[in-house]
């Protein structure tokens, strides 16, 4: 089967300008898991999907951001009125509910720079 | 919530040489992974293993649930084996990771 695809691999934008970043989970998936990693971290979570509903949201998740996952299949995550400190790599994971294992599968990341 | 910490932070290692990297988690879990992440930065599966021992090829891991430990050994270590390796654990099932802060491995030749 496919893997986790993600869209765009890499994205520049000027400080106060939205973004919007697209994951497509494994197809048979019915969680969908967002994570940001800044440089020499390791990934922290954002928040996480079961089928369309949205389950949990980190601290990490201000109010400028919004993640979506209308159908249960892909999801987007925007970020409003962007900020230097919003770059970072935004990962998407996705992963079985029901019957181990539970593995989380990553997709290539969405790089984001705010100049 | 649950800490992870990975050591060590750092390693540097000849061709062929074999390593070690331990990952300390402070709570019982139900999902524990191992990954590479290559230059790239995507994040490639090694092992799913809240415990027990698996092997594939030159690596393998073991985790040691009730001390809340795991390793993860490399063996005869190779150049494309570089890049930053890290553990991640969740404590319900199928729920958010949290991970360590990675182990950087060079490997020279």
């Amino acid at each position: 089967d496919t893997g986790v695809s993600q869209n765009p691999r890499h994205k520049i934008t000027k400080r106060g300008q939205n973004v919007t970043f697209r994951c497509d989970p494994i197809s048979e998936h019915n969680r969908l898991y967002w994570y940001r990693q800044t440089l020499g971290q390791g990934p922290e979570f954002l928040t996480y999907f079961q089928n369309e509903a949205q389950l949990e949201k980190s601290r990490l998740l201000s109010d400028r951001f919004s993640a979506e996952r209308p159908k249960g299949s892909f999801s987007t995550l925007e970020i409003q009125r962007t900020e230097q400190g919003d770059s970072a790599m935004y990962l998407c994971a996705s992963s079985r509910v029901t019957g181990q294992p539970y593995i989380q599968y990553f997709g290539p990341g969405t790089r984001l720079t705010v100049l | 919530g649950i800490q992870v910490e990975q050591s060590p932070p750092d390693l540097i290692l000849q061709e062929g040489a074999n390593s070690t990297l331990r990952c300390n988690f402070s709570d019982s879990v139900n999902n524990l992974q191992w990954f590479h992440q290559n230059p790239w930065g995507q994040l490639i599966n090694l092992f799913y293993i809240p415990s027990g021992t698996k092997q594939n090829g030159r690596l393998s891991a073991t985790t040691v649930a009730t001390e809340r430990y795991s390793l993860l050994y490399i063996s005869s270590s190779q150049t494309t084996d570089s890049g930053v390796y890290f553990c991640a654990v969740a404590t319900g099932t199928a729920s958010k990771l949290t991970f360590g802060t990675g182990t950087r491995l060079q490997v020279t030749l």
